[in-house]
């Protein structure tokens, strides 16, 4: 069981948008503890998309966004594209107990 | 460009040992945290450890602590995990990643910025 819950998998048609939530304790997912959020297409190494609960990266697409309330994280892609479709990591780290943890993962699929 | 390249996966029977590589290029090394990430067949990532680039900083996910030591060559641009007394659950790709990571003012910042392909133990008899 991970720290952190995100629901197995979610999805939808192109161009609507979804949310992914990331939920944990205080100790993971509170004021303090910034979030990021990795994308894994199938067979490929997980790519940062989102990080310190809200930035890009350059380069990824402003259809992406984080937030942060309580102890819940969210993804949100609008505008859902067919590469869209990927598995989708949320992370964070535990300064108190140096742990660095992760979410089980979600199945976004653009149907 | 900023390059991680892991090797030195394989086939291992249970009890074994094995050691990573991974090579880094295009960015100062010793100026950033590196990390081990594992993803078992059909499951999600998991922290394995991670290591300061000033070496004053090691951390080890508890399912391996005692049988895996992390260790980085700043010389070389390389990231290594010595891998012991290996078990059929450590069977995954590993993945080298590079960490931002630091606490300031309270706040917990940790994200992995750059990844590897990967290398891909199999412990199995």
């Amino acid at each position: 069981q991970s720290a952190l819950t995100q629901p197995a998998s979610v999805s939808g048609s192109p161009g609507q948008s979804i949310t992914i939530s990331c939920t944990g304790t205080s100790s993971y997912v509170g004021t303090y503890n910034l979030v990021s959020w990795y994308q894994q297409h199938p067979g490929k190494a997980p790519k940062l998309m989102i990080y310190e609960d809200s930035k890009r990266p350059s380069g990824v697409s402003n259809r992406l966004s984080g937030s942060k309330s309580g102890n819940m994280a969210s993804l949100t892609i609008s505008g859902l594209q067919a590469e869209d479709e990927a598995d989708y990591y949320c992370c964070s780290y535990a300064g108190s107990s140096s742990h660095v943890v992760f979410g089980g993962g979600t199945k976004l699929t653009v149907l | 460009q900023v390059q991680l390249v892991e090797s030195g996966g394989g086939l291992v029977k249970p009890g074994g040992s094995l050691r990573l590589s991974c090579a880094a290029s295009g960015f100062t090394f010793s100026d950033y945290y590196m990390t081990w990430i594992r993803q078992a067949p059909g499951k999600g990532l998991e922290c394995v450890s991670y290591f300061s680039g000033s070496g004053s900083i090691i951390h080890y996910a508890d399912s391996v602590k005692g049988r895996f030591t992390i260790s980085r060559d700043n010389a070389k641009n390389s990231l290594y995990l010595q891998m012991n007394s290996l078990r059929v659950e450590d069977t995954a790709v590993y993945y080298c990643a590079r960490v931002l990571l630091s606490t300031v003012q309270r706040y917990h910042y940790y994200h992995m910025d750059v990844w590897g392909r990967g290398t891909t133990v199999t412990v199995s008899s």
